[in-house]
């Protein structure tokens, strides 16, 4: 089945430094990419939509000057944490749309990556 | 996009039969129901999805009646690895909204 490789799986980071979390699509292509934003024992929050050969769109209070996100081809979208602070430190996680056996799309996630600023 | 309600935690005991009950009111005609799971440090994992009726696979039922404005995905005989979280979402579109999940704790 499809499969969303996200790297690193977890990270440590000075405040102040920028850190870049990647997600491909291993085994087909993806021209939107979706990247979740999650804290403890909270629900995941949709951070912004990643667009292949364009700008992200980014959901309402998110910073895009914060988050910069690339999706310069068709299997690989990357987030990057600029400046990071620890109020940063959260899981993110990507994810990229497949057609499902319903004919919908069915959205793959990626494994998340653990941000932690110190 | 349709807004999803589900109990916040539920808790049951291994070799039981789990229904985690979804309601989305406002589902809209193309929308399709999903289902997924999800573990601590990981990501979300599909688990099934349906438009009407009855769907099922080798780790689930879903169950949607006639109006489409609830459902039920059902865990046959459930073991302690189905404690998780468990998320309900209807969609068209691509972008997935996810809202509280349900928080299920199987007991030994």
């Amino acid at each position: 089945g499809a499969v969303v490789s996200q790297h690193p799986s977890w990270v440590i980071c000075k405040s102040g430094t920028s850190v870049k979390i990647e997600c491909r699509s291993l085994d087909f292509q993806a021209t939107t990419m979706f990247w979740y934003r999650q804290f403890p024992k909270q629900s995941l929050m949709l951070m912004a939509t990643s667009n292949e050969g364009s700008k992200a769109t980014y959901e309402q209070g998110v910073e895009k000057d914060k988050f910069l996100i690339n999706h310069a081809s068709l299997t690989l979208s990357t987030l990057t944490v600029t400046s990071a602070h620890p109020e940063d430190s959260s899981f993110y996680i990507c994810s990229a749309n497949v057609r499902g056996n319903t004919g919908a799309n069915v959205l793959t996630f990626g494994a998340g990556s653990r941000l932690t600023v110190l | 996009l349709a807004k999803t309600t589900q109990p916040i935690s539920m808790d049951s005991y291994e070799g039981q039969e789990v229904n985690i009950t979804c309601s989305h009111n406002n589902i809209a005609t193309n929308d399709y129901i999903t289902w997924y799971q999800q573990f601590p440090s990981q990501g979300p994992r599909f688990i099934i999805q349906g438009y009407k009726t009855k769907v099922t696979n080798e780790v689930a039922s879903l169950f949607i009646p006639a109006d489409r404005k609830s459902s039920t995905l059902s865990l046959p005989r459930v073991s302690l690895s189905d404690t998780a979280v468990y998320y309900c979402l209807v969609v068209n579109t691509d972008k997935l909204i996810f809202g509280t999940g349900t928080r299920l704790q199987v007991f030994p």
